[in-house]
This record gives structure tokens, C-alpha cells and sequence, in this order.
């Protein structure tokens, strides 16, 4: 069976500073995808990032970027030039191409200190 | 248009009420999916729709009925819910078999049982 693990509950880092969040994973299968996800109070569940497995380059996007060890199984993501808005809890997340299911983490909740 | 839309946001219904939720996108995915949240959780699994036919249950309780009239629309039919049933109620839809693998949720309704 797949699982996500989330190591951190609650994180926090200043304003402007860098922050990495860990996830680690346990799949078979050799064709799959990593997310992760942001839910801000808001509630919306809002794509942060996403790594295909076979892509051996680690996926960016603005100020997220990910450390994707495939090997390892770890999929840590890296939020560079911390912005209050990035306040939020974040969700690692996996599926496999032609799975309907994905499997989250049990998250990590980010504060962000001015 | 790449959103998904949930109605209503907020919903209390007593006991005995029968309440339904909506869900809509206009992104051609064909994998439409339920998922209950609980404060500080991960989302979990309730049903999946492929195709609109009904591809996953993760053993429900049968007050929660779900409905996919076409390929846009989601319904989930609420009937004699418990309290304990009182959570956010999450609408995702994706691609599954191409390369633009990916979910987007809707915003949530958030559903109070008296």
C-alpha cells in the first residue's frame, strides 16, 4: 500500500528567510506523481507544485521549489523568500498514473513570523 | 475556465433534513471525487467518478449518496446525518490519463449537523 509521511507538524520561519518541508513516501509503483499542496484558512485546497517520478529534474515553480530524491523516497519541498501569505497548512500528496486515489500526508502547518 | 465550483459554502441541516451539495467544472476532466475533511486532517477518499460511472466507494454509509448527472456536474445527496458527520466537504476533478496529470479541488462547503 502507498503512504505519505509528514515528520513536521508545525514549522515556522521568518519573514523573507528559507523554510523545507519533508515528505517521504512508500509506493511499488515505478510510474507516479508527487504534489503538494497548500489550505490556507480559506479552505481551498491550492496546487503548490508537481513532480513526475520519471522526470529526473527537480520540479520549480517561482519561489517553490522541491528536492526530489527518488531513490530515497523523499520529496521535500523548499519555499525560498518566506511571504506572509505563504501562512498556511501544507499537504504531501501522491498518486500513480491511472490510479483514481491520492493518498495525502497528514500535513504541516507553516506559520510565517514578521 | 479551470476552477471548481461548489454550492453552498456553508450548510447546517438537522437530523432528519435532506440536503444536497453541488459540484461543477468546465475543464473536460473525467474523474470526478468526494472528499471529507476534518479539522487539522487530511482530506479522506469518500467516492470516485470515472467516466460518470461510479469507480470507488470507500465504504460510505449509505446516508451519503453520491450522483454524477453528466461529466460537469457532481452531486453528493445528505440524508439522517449524524453530527459527527459535521466536516468540510471537498470537490476535486481530474485528467487521468494524459500528461497533464493533476487535480484541482473546489473551495468546500462546510456542513453543520444539529
Amino acid at each position: 500500500a502507498q503512504t505519505v509521511t509528514q515528520s513536521q507538524p508545525e514549522m515556522s520561519v521568518q519573514e523573507a528567510e528559507t523554510v523545507t518541508l519533508s515528505c517521504t513516501y512508500d509506493t511499488s509503483e515505478s510510474d507516479y506523481y508527487l504534489f503538494w499542496y497548500k489550505q490556507p484558512p480559506s479552505r481551498q485546497m491550492i496546487l503548490v507544485i508537481r513532480q513526475e517520478a520519471y522526470k529526473q529534474q527537480n520540479a520549480t515553480e517561482n519561489r517553490f521549489s522541491v528536492n526530489f530524491q527518488k531513490a530515497a523516497k523523499s520529496f521535500s519541498l523548499k519555499i525560498s523568500d518566506s511571504q506572509l501569505g505563504d501562512a498556511a497548512m501544507y499537504f504531501c500528496a501522491y498518486s500513480y498514473f491511472g490510479n483514481e486515489k491520492l493518498t495525502f500526508g497528514t500535513g504541516t502547518r507553516l506559520t510565517i513570523i514578521p | 475556465d479551470t476552477e471548481v465550483t461548489q454550492t453552498p459554502k456553508h450548510l447546517v441541516m438537522g437530523m432528519t433534513n435532506k440536503k444536497s451539495l453541488k459540484c461543477e467544472q468546465h475543464m473536460g476532466h473525467r474523474a470526478m471525487y468526494w472528499y471529507k475533511q476534518k479539522a487539522k486532517k487530511p482530506p479522506e477518499l469518500m467516492f470516485v467518478y470515472s467516466y460518470e460511472k461510479l469507480s470507488i466507494n470507500e465504504s460510505v454509509p449509505s446516508r451519503f449518496s453520491p450522483e454524477c448527472p453528466n461529466s460537469s456536474l457532481l452531486n453528493l445527496h445528505l440524508h439522517a446525518l449524524q453530527p459527527e458527520d459535521s466536516a468540510l466537504y471537498l470537490c476535486a476533478s481530474s485528467h487521468m490519463l494524459t500528461s497533464d496529470y493533476g487535480y484541482t479541488f473546489g473551495s468546500g462547503t462546510r456542513l453543520t449537523v444539529v
